[in-house]
């Protein structure tokens, strides 16, 4: 069974780069029939997609973050990784990875237990 | 993005049966499916219901799915302590290529 596990520093000074990376475990990031998503969860506030990474290399990101997102992914070690430049304490938040069903009906099947990052000034 | 609205809680005893809606519009819930995620802090958030109403394999049957013109709600029958978490509403927006996530609703357990 698919595992996802999210590792990062869990505390970044503003205006640096949070970088997170995503450990799929039980099965292979290589397959047309996912893609890979980050998700997050500030304190207090509900769930945000920040953007996902598709089989063919495309990705898509929230157009509503303020920080710029990169997502990209390391298929050697089976991982995929998030990046947010020039973060503020907004981007403090629990942040998830999460598996996604491609196709007509598209939903975020596999989670990670998801990280905490505090963004200081 | 569009906006799909929950109640911010709803509570309910042992063995009792509560609903959670999801309201939108006609351009978002009437366009697409809704899924539902159930979110316990420090664990992973699990997909409960899939298209409106379908449930993977795993999910217990005391939570179903169901969609009615511009609303969308979650059922969840004999009401267990362990279902004391926070629920999403969210459908895939062909416009952002993504995921828009309802505003949340924490079910309580007497």
């Amino acid at each position: 069974q698919m595992q996802l596990q999210e590792s990062g520093p869990g505390l970044v000074k503003a205006s640096e780069t949070l970088s997170l990376t995503c450990t799929v475990s039980g099965g292979s990031s290589r397959s047309s029939s996912f893609y890979w998503a980050w998700i997050r969860q500030s304190p207090g506030k509900g769930l945000e997609w920040i953007g996902s990474l598709y089989y063919t290399g495309v990705t898509y990101y929230n157009p509503s973050l303020k920080s710029p997102a990169t997502i990209s992914a390391d298929t050697s070690k089976n991982q995929f990784s998030l990046k947010l430049s020039s973060v503020t304490a907004a981007d403090t938040a629990v942040y998830y990875c999460a598996r996604g069903r491609a196709g007509f009906l598209a939903y975020m099947d596999v989670w990670g237990k998801g990280t905490t990052v505090t963004v200081s000034s | 993005q569009s906006v799909l609205t929950q109640p911010p809680s709803v509570s309910g005893a042992p063995g009792q049966r509560v609903t959670i809606s999801c309201s939108g519009d006609s351009s978002n819930i009437g366009s697409s499916g809704i899924d539902w995620y159930q979110n316990l802090p420090g664990t992973a958030p699990k997909l409960l219901i899939y298209s409106d109403s379908q449930r993977p394999s795993g999910v217990p049957d005391r939570f179903s799915g169901s969609k009615s013109g511009t609303s969308a709600s979650l059922a969840i029958s004999g009401l267990q302590s362990e279902d004391e978490a926070d629920y999403y509403c969210a459908r895939w927006e062909d416009s952002l290529n993504g995921h828009v996530f309802g505003t949340g609703t924490k079910v309580t357990v007497l």
